[in-house]
């Protein structure tokens, strides 16, 4: 079966560090994979997402992810977070090709310390 | 509306009874998603509407779950005789269609059940 393995339940960084959330997938073919952001009492919102083509993608606030394929990978990265980052985090990929049904990690939750 | 919304934000109910959970789609959205997100855990897909098509349940836990689709607007989710452990946070998405378009999620309603 197809599925999304987010490895670190919390992580705390100092405001100002780097970040990198990590991301593993499981899947048969060369997947379309996606992460997320939960605000506290918000809905989730699209970081960004890897379709083909350049292995770097580049997302909203600042987030970056690298599509590793043979590391299986899709770790979420940020040069210097900000206290406003603090939230949960989500990798998530279709349940299959071409597939609307999204198959989500447990999420990783991130803590911000001044 | 500006995006998907969901009411009641916050439900508290006792064992046993029923609820309704409701979901105001983007407008002009076609494609329909009930998610359910318990306590540490990531996104468990329910159900799917995509137009008039015949929805995809798949992903309903028992038959005490059930989901309706009025057109291409309101979805409700009923929850019968409820469980201690349906308590979680109940998110809907919608998009414009099926087939890779991405789905945008509404803040959920958290469900409690004593």
């Amino acid at each position: 079966a197809q599925s999304v393995t987010q490895p670190d339940i919390h992580i705390t960084v100092s405001e100002g560090a780097s970040l990198e959330l990590r991301c593993n997938y499981s899947y048969g073919a060369t997947p379309y994979l996606f992460w997320y952001v939960q605000s506290p009492g918000q809905g989730l919102q699209l970081l960004l997402k890897y379709f083909s083509g350049d292995t770097l993608v580049q997302g909203i606030k600042g987030f970056e992810a690298e599509f590793k394929r043979s590391q299986s990978s899709f770790n979420l990265r940020k040069p210097s977070v900000h206290w406003s980052d603090a939230a949960e985090y989500f990798c998530a990929a279709p349940d299959n090709f071409g597939n609307e049904k999204l198959t989500f990690g447990t999420g990783t939750r991130l803590t911000i310390i001044p | 509306g500006a995006g998907v919304s969901q009411s009641p934000s916050n439900k508290v109910t006792e064992k046993g009874k029923d609820v309704e959970l409701r979901c105001d789609p983007i407008s002009g959205h076609t494609a329909l998603y009930w998610y359910r997100q318990r306590l540490g855990q990531g996104l468990e897909f329910l159900i799917y509407f995509q137009g008039n098509s015949a929805p995809d349940k798949s992903g309903l836990p028992s038959d005490r779950f059930s989901a309706e689709r009025t057109g291409e607007s309101v979805s409700t989710l009923t929850i019968q005789r409820t469980q201690q452990e349906d308590s979680a946070v109940y998110l809907c998405a919608s998009s414009l269609s099926s087939g890779g378009t991405l789905p945008f999620f509404g803040p959920g309603t958290r469900l409690t059940v004593l």
